[in-house]
């Protein structure tokens, strides 16, 4: 197994252009997570998405997208992006419910010129 | 103030001391978690624990639901400990999605 699987590793971008994060995951879990780590701060919630079909905002959610393609996969899309959007981007997925273990994707390191 | 405090941000250990990070949080929660990020690379979860204590190899995790504290205890540290710690608490967001908290990490070196 995989496990959590995000691409890409790297990317710069520069203001205004968009792209889309990739994520998926084999454990057939039915809760899935994007998160922002940032210098100095925890990471941080941008969207997640409880079961397929459903997302909803996390604590950072401005300036991002996502779509639960399917259940095994998550996407975060920047439409715009902003050098304040420079981070590493985490993808996460675990079982539905407020007991259960977080499996982490590598992240992507994102740059905004 | 944080609902998820670490402390100490930086810790230098030399290989074999005994090492302590505290977490302290201020809200409800189902599960408090551990996990370890090495430099340039992804998160692992180490323990997620609700009440009393675990171990793993020389990793131990205790918690006080009451005091709404956690520790991490390393025994007989070694250089590959090597890693930032985050401390991180779930819980419940909307329906029946959980989320997690986190702390800022504790960054740790164990020299020879």
């Amino acid at each position: 197994n995989a496990g959590v699987t995000q691409t890409p590793k790297f990317q710069v971008l520069k203001t205004g252009q968009s792209m889309t994060l990739q994520c998926a995951q084999d454990m057939n879990h039915n809760s899935m997570y994007w998160y922002r780590q940032d210098p100095g701060m925890g990471l941080r919630l941008i969207y997640y998405s409880a079961s397929e079909g459903t997302t909803d905002k996390g604590e950072v959610p401005n300036g991002y997208n996502v779509s639960r393609l399917n259940k095994r996969e998550f996407s975060l899309r920047l439409e715009s992006a902003a050098p304040s959007q420079t981070s590493v981007y985490f993808c996460a997925s675990s079982e539905q419910g407020g007991y259960n273990e977080q499996f982490f994707g590598p992240g992507t390191r994102l740059t905004v010129l | 103030k944080n609902e998820v405090e670490q402390s100490p941000q930086n810790l230098t250990a030399q290989e074999g001391e005994f090492i302590t990070i505290n977490c302290s949080y201020s809200v409800g929660i189902s599960a408090l978690h551990w996990l370890q990020q090495h430099p340039g690379g992804g998160i692992v979860s180490l323990f997620m624990l609700s009440s009393g204590k675990k171990k793993h190899g020389r990793l131990i995790a205790t918690i006080n639901i009451q005091e709404k504290h956690s520790s991490l205890h390393i025994t007989a540290s070694h250089p590959r400990d090597s890693a930032v710690y985050i401390c991180a608490v779930s819980t419940r967001y909307t329906g029946t999605a959980s989320k997690l908290t986190f702390g800022t990490g504790t960054r740790l070196q164990v020299t020879l």
